[in-house]
């Protein structure tokens, strides 16, 4: 067990709603990493929150945005959904150096 | 940009016999490179990394990996390859800028083990 939670861990919904995917990161890290993982599209970098903060962006989509609570818990909102956004999301948490990955959120859009 | 690139999308290996699951590194400065697997339906789960030092890395579940800089290379590889071990395996290179353990991963290579 990673101590990385993320929920739910399935979600199927359609075309043009909006969904929430929810990361409580490791008890201590103050780093949030999404990543979304298709078939054709390998493991892509999303964004990244470090203490409330973005840190770092990589190829997400506009209808896609993020954010890091006082907590420290992150949620990743996807709107507008189209049939590609199919995919597992994960997120991961950051100390010393080493990505902890949760057990990630398979989202089917119909 | 750091990248890596893993050239075989699929493996087959005897169970018993030696495995090899390649990578190769396109950095500016020095590597920091890691080896993850995943498990169906699981996250990723750290198997090993090389930071600095020697070029031989020892890694979780008897893996290890060999850093060639003159190759660019840092190959995943067990002399002994179990059933168990058929898994996803993912080559990842880190972020350079300070504080960012941003990590880019490669296309993966599915293991699959023969028995």
């Amino acid at each position: 067990d990673s101590g990385v939670t993320q929920t739910p861990k399935h979600l199927i919904t359609a075309t043009g709603q909006r969904v929430t995917l929810r990361c409580s990161p490791r008890s201590g890290d103050l780093s949030v990493y999404w990543y979304q993982q298709s078939l054709d599209q390998g493991l892509q970098f999303l964004i990244q929150y470090y203490n409330g903060e973005e840190r770092a962006k990589g190829n997400i989509l506009e209808r896609f945005s993020a954010q890091q609570f006082p907590d420290l818990h992150s949620e990743l909102n996807l709107s507008s959904l189209e049939l590609g956004d199919s995919a597992l999301y994960f997120c991961a948490s950051s100390a010393q150096g080493l990505l902890h990955f949760g057990n990630g959120t398979r989202l089917t859009v119909t | 940009a750091q990248s890596v690139a893993q050239p075989e999308d699929q493996v087959n290996v005897a169970e018993g016999n030696p495995l090899t699951v390649k990578c190769t590194y396109s950095v500016s400065g020095n590597p920091y490179l890691f080896w993850y697997v995943q498990y169906p339906n699981r996250g990723l789960q750290f198997l090993l990394k090389y930071i600095t030092g020697d070029n031989l890395v020892k890694g979780s579940y008897g893996f290890e990996a060999e850093f060639n800089k003159s190759q660019t290379s840092f190959h995943l590889k067990k002399p002994s390859a179990l059933v168990s071990d058929s898994a996803l395996y993912f080559c990842a290179v880190r972020d350079i800028n300070f504080g960012n353990e941003k990590l880019t991963f490669g296309t993966g290579t599915r293991l699959t083990i023969i028995p």
